[in-house]
């Protein structure tokens, strides 16, 4: 069980947009800058957003990152098949030790 | 060119050990932030362990006690020894690098060595 909670999966179409939330709480997402990650299962995981809504160096502006209270949401414009993957949301949780978490994961399918 | 590259990973017995390395190449792993995340399979990421630039060590709750980070500078590596190991450790372990701008966020994973604990 995630502390942070993503759907399972969402899906579109080649060209439309998705979202995809992450949702936590005040001890985490609501009082902390969120990163997302894309996975290509047997690849190194891929930094798509970091403080909540920059994007790294290479990262096309397709990808976007925003956040409102304790949820978070990654957005993605003119889906490519390339996009298939899966994506997960992180933060800092300030009620842990140590605190790094993350969410289950959100399966991306390109129809 | 920052890669990072897993190794040590394997079929282990419960109870037994292993220690998985992460060799870094293009910075050094003095003086950075270096975290383990691993993936069950089907499951999603859990943050492992961390190691800070002077050398404090922390541990996520299920692997306190019984894993053990470390680095070693000479060999631009950082290490993780697993002690005790339990069927639940099965995953593929992951180090990636952990930076800081306003926010704690991980800007390179390595591939990830698969750990398989079973008898």
């Amino acid at each position: 069980q995630s502390v942070l909670t993503q759907p399972p999966s969402v899906s579109a179409a080649p060209g439309q947009k998705v979202t995809i939330s992450c949702s936590g709480s005040t001890s985490n997402i609501g009082n902390n800058y969120v990163s997302w990650y894309q996975h290509v299962p047997g690849t190194a995981p891929k930094l798509l957003i970091y403080d909540t809504n920059k994007r790294p160096s290479g990262i096309p502006d397709r990808f976007s990152g925003s956040k409102s209270a304790t949820s978070a949401t990654l957005g993605i414009t003119g889906l490519q098949t390339g996009d298939e993957a899966d994506y997960y949301c992180g933060t800092w949780d300030s009620s842990l030790s140590a605190g790094h978490v993350f969410g289950g994961g959100t399966k991306l399918t390109v129809l | 060119e920052v890669q990072l590259m897993e190794s040590g990973g394997g079929l282990i017995q419960p109870g037994g050990s292993l220690r998985l390395s992460c060799a870094a190449f293009g910075f050094t792993v003095s003086g950075t932030y270096m975290t383990w995340v691993r993936q069950a399979p089907g499951k999603g990421l859990e943050w492992v362990s961390i190691i800070y630039s002077g050398d404090s060590t922390f541990y996520g709750d299920s692997v306190k006690g019984r894993f053990t980070i470390s680095r070693d500078n000479y060999k631009n590596t950082v290490n993780l020894q697993m002690d005790s190991l339990r069927a639940e450790d099965t995953a593929m372990y992951y180090c990636a690098r952990q930076v800081y701008s306003s926010g704690y966020y991980y800007d390179y994973w390595g591939q990830g060595t698969l750990v398989t604990v079973s008898s």
